[in-house]
């Protein structure tokens, strides 16, 4: 079994200052990682994921997430936050090993960037 | 290329009728799923298809709901006799396989309200 909690429903920062949004994981097996963020009124697209690989990922528009085992985490960082930024974001876990790709899907937090 | 696509984008229906909500895959995706965006559920997996075959239904809510996909390529969901609780968005997404740490891709969504 999976599961994953995004510990916050809102975060609200301010243009140019860094964004964290926290996850965290539960997984049976060594799990693929995902984050996918949500524009109003559009679909789902991948941020970056992790598959096992480096713990330190790099995704798109300048986001980054580290894997951390020990804790079970996969916190979603940026070191300047941009006012297209402003989005819902979702942390997604995965099965692991050669089982098929079933996504669990956190319940979102909603980024606010303020000029 | 084109993405997945979803028809329709929107649909209204009255309770008690049946409705079906299409998905064209991204050309040469052999994995398709189902999921569910609501209010009070977050985003949920529904099915999952690996070719024709679908090896796990187990996120269907009830019998009211079943989904078919035919050559390997478009998928319908139907869900007959509609309640008010079906009302959400229902999204696809297709990847190469269905192996875990695949990118899936997302198409845009169907907005089903039941009235």
């Amino acid at each position: 079994a999976q599961s994953v909690t995004q510990l916050d429903s809102h975060v609200s920062v301010s243009e140019g200052t860094p964004v964290l949004l926290r996850c965290n994981y539960s997984s049976s097996y060594s799990p693929s990682l995902f984050w996918y963020v949500q524009h109003p009124n559009k679909g789902l697209q991948l941020l970056l994921k992790y598959t096992s690989a480096a713990t330190l990922v790099k995704g798109i528009n300048g986001f980054e997430a580290e894997f951390k085992k020990s804790e079970t985490s996969f916190h979603l960082t940026k070191p300047s936050a941009h006012m297209s930024d402003a989005a819902e974001y979702f942390c997604v876990v995965g099965a692991g090993g050669t089982s098929y790709g079933k996504l669990t899907f956190g319940q979102g937090t909603i980024l606010t960037v303020h000029p | 290329g084109a993405g997945v696509s979803q028809s329709p984008s929107n649909k209204v229906t009255e309770k008690g009728k049946d409705v079906e909500l299409r998905c064209d895959p991204i050309s040469g995706h052999t994995a398709l799923y189902w999921y569910r965006q609501s209010l009070g559920q977050g985003l949920e997996f529904l099915i999952y298809f690996q070719g024709n075959s679908a090896p796990d239904k187990s996120g269907l809510p009830s019998d009211r709901f079943s989904a078919e996909r035919t050559g390997g390529s478009v998928s319908t969901l139907t869900i007959q006799r509609t309640q008010q609780e079906d009302s959400a968005v229902y999204l696809c997404a297709s990847s190469t396989t269905g192996l875990a740490g695949g990118e899936q891709y997302f198409g845009p969504g169907t907005r089903l309200t039941v009235t």
